[in-house]
């Protein structure tokens, strides 16, 4: 138990479905992430909330909509990806200004498969 | 070039051995290093934090940063085949502590 929830852990959906992964961080914490992780690469960042505010989006396609509805609360609306979208998805949190603040802590992560 | 430089692997070692994992990087403003572990279809789990340079140790781990070579390593001491997973540096530096840089991972099996 990490403390950061995320269901569902495994989708399998069309390139025209819509969806929608979810994050609950137990933690107390005021900023929470997506990371994107595929195999052989490093992970990628795509979203950063702090205090339910998103203050950084990396370039990413508007296919994926993140949305947060508090500090404990992290979706990501998914919807006419594309098969190179296929990876494992990861929610993290943070705790800012505090000893070790630069340290996230991750999810279990949602594989997301693109047929 | 990267920030962040990992020998992706695999590394494959006996039970018992010590394994050494290592991380180069050019960023000379990261003050911040962690390593996460990562089992197979689970998501990363904090390892080792450590601020700056020097040596960390918990049990039979130990981080040691060598900020003057731009250099980062973790040993593992008797190492178990439950240590076989993907070993993930990632570092950051002040000011910018939303964003973490990570390398690709090093994959490790234990063998018994």
């Amino acid at each position: 138990e990490t403390g950061v929830t995320q269901t569902p852990r495994h989708l399998v959906m069309g390139m025209t479905n819509k969806k929608s992964l979810k994050c609950e961080q137990h933690l107390g914490h005021n900023a929470m992430y997506w990371y994107k992780q595929s195999a052989k690469k490093p992970l990628e960042l795509m979203f950063v909330y702090n205090f339910k505010e998103q203050t950084e989006n990396n370039s990413v396609p508007s296919r994926f909509s993140p949305e947060c509805p508090n500090s404990s609360h992290l979706f990501l609306h998914l919807h006419t990806l594309q098969p190179e979208d296929s990876a494992l998805y990861l929610c993290a949190s943070r705790q800012a200004g505090t000893e070790g603040s630069n340290t996230i802590y991750f999810g279990e992560g949602s594989w997301l498969t693109v047929v | 070039q990267k920030e962040v430089e990992q020998d992706p692997g695999p590394l494959s070692v006996p039970e018992g051995a010590i394994v050494s994992l290592n991380c180069t990087y050019s960023n000379s403003a990261f003050q911040y290093f962690m390593w996460y572990r990562q089992y197979s279809r689970k998501g990363p789990e904090l390892l080792m934090y450590t601020y700056s340079s020097g040596n960390k140790e918990d049990g039979r781990f130990t981080a040691q940063v060598d900020k003057s070579s731009k250099y980062i390593s973790l040993f593992i001491r008797d190492s178990q085949p439950s240590d076989s997973a993907t070993y993930l540096c990632a570092m950051s530096a002040p000011g910018s502590a939303r964003q973490l840089t990570f390398g690709s991972g090093t994959q490790l099996t234990v063998l018994p």
